[in-house]
């Protein structure tokens, strides 16, 4: 179900840049893209979403291909709290509900 | 704001218990939903609701119930509780925005079925 692909895993040294691919070479015009992130026995937060430019906050960037084809979530400094499962996600809008569908993610290892 | 809210926080079940699982949100948001996480695995959608009155379902229905009687409160009911039915489940809120919303999760609640 889930229309987006990603690593299973990476890894990265703390204070480091991470960036984490995902692929989404069937989407639509009018999909946005979402990035959440779930720390280990939490609930998913948000982190970010885009439809055509970059964005950022204060958790993230998110680089979006110029064809949407695929994108990147970019931690500008990774900490220990960064640790978490990262889900890249395109919204359904199909019958009105904006339902989530979520994959298996990229675990994310973050070394001291 | 307390966000989102769910009891309990784990819970043991017996083949074919019933139970009902809460969820509230304080942030004034139209639309709930309900996931399912099985270990290692993505969430899977059970159930959502668009505004009180109004639900609908997602994924994987079979074996649960929903009812929106008011904004805040979102309950999940597991009627005949199996095996099958041991996860992690976890509430969410949005207030839609168009196609640029983002969801609120709870903390989850951890049950088993033995």
């Amino acid at each position: 179900d889930a229309k987006t692909t990603q690593p299973n895993s990476m890894e990265s040294n703390e204070e480091e840049p991470v960036h984490l691919p995902c692929n989404h070479s069937t989407i639509s015009g009018t999909d946005y893209i979402h990035w959440y992130r779930q720390l280990p026995s939490q609930g998913p937060e948000y982190v970010i979403h885009g439809l055509t430019s970059n964005v950022n906050n204060r958790m993230a960037s998110l680089a979006i291909a110029e064809d949407r084809k695929s994108s990147t979530l970019i931690l500008h400094r990774a900490t220990l709290r960064d640790a978490a499962v990262y889900y890249c996600i395109l919204s359904d809008s199909q019958g009105g509900s904006e339902k989530l569908v979520f994959g298996k993610g990229t675990k994310l290892t973050v070394n001291p | 704001n307390a966000g989102v809210t769910q009891t309990p926080k784990f819970r043991i079940l017996k083949i074919g218990q019933s139970m009902t699982l809460q969820c509230t949100q304080d942030m004034n948001h139209n639309y709930m939903y309900w996931y399912r996480q099985d270990p290692g695995m993505g969430l899977k959608l059970i159930y959502y609701s668009v505004g009180a009155g109004i639900t609908d379902k997602g994924e994987v229905p079979n074996g649960y119930n929903v009812s929106r009687s008011t904004t805040e409160d979102f309950p999940l009911r597991l009627e005949l509780a199996a095996p099958s039915q041991t996860s992690v489940y976890f509430c969410a809120s949005s207030f839609r925005a168009g196609r640029s919303y983002e969801q609120y999760f709870g903390p989850g609640t951890r049950l088993t079925v033995t």
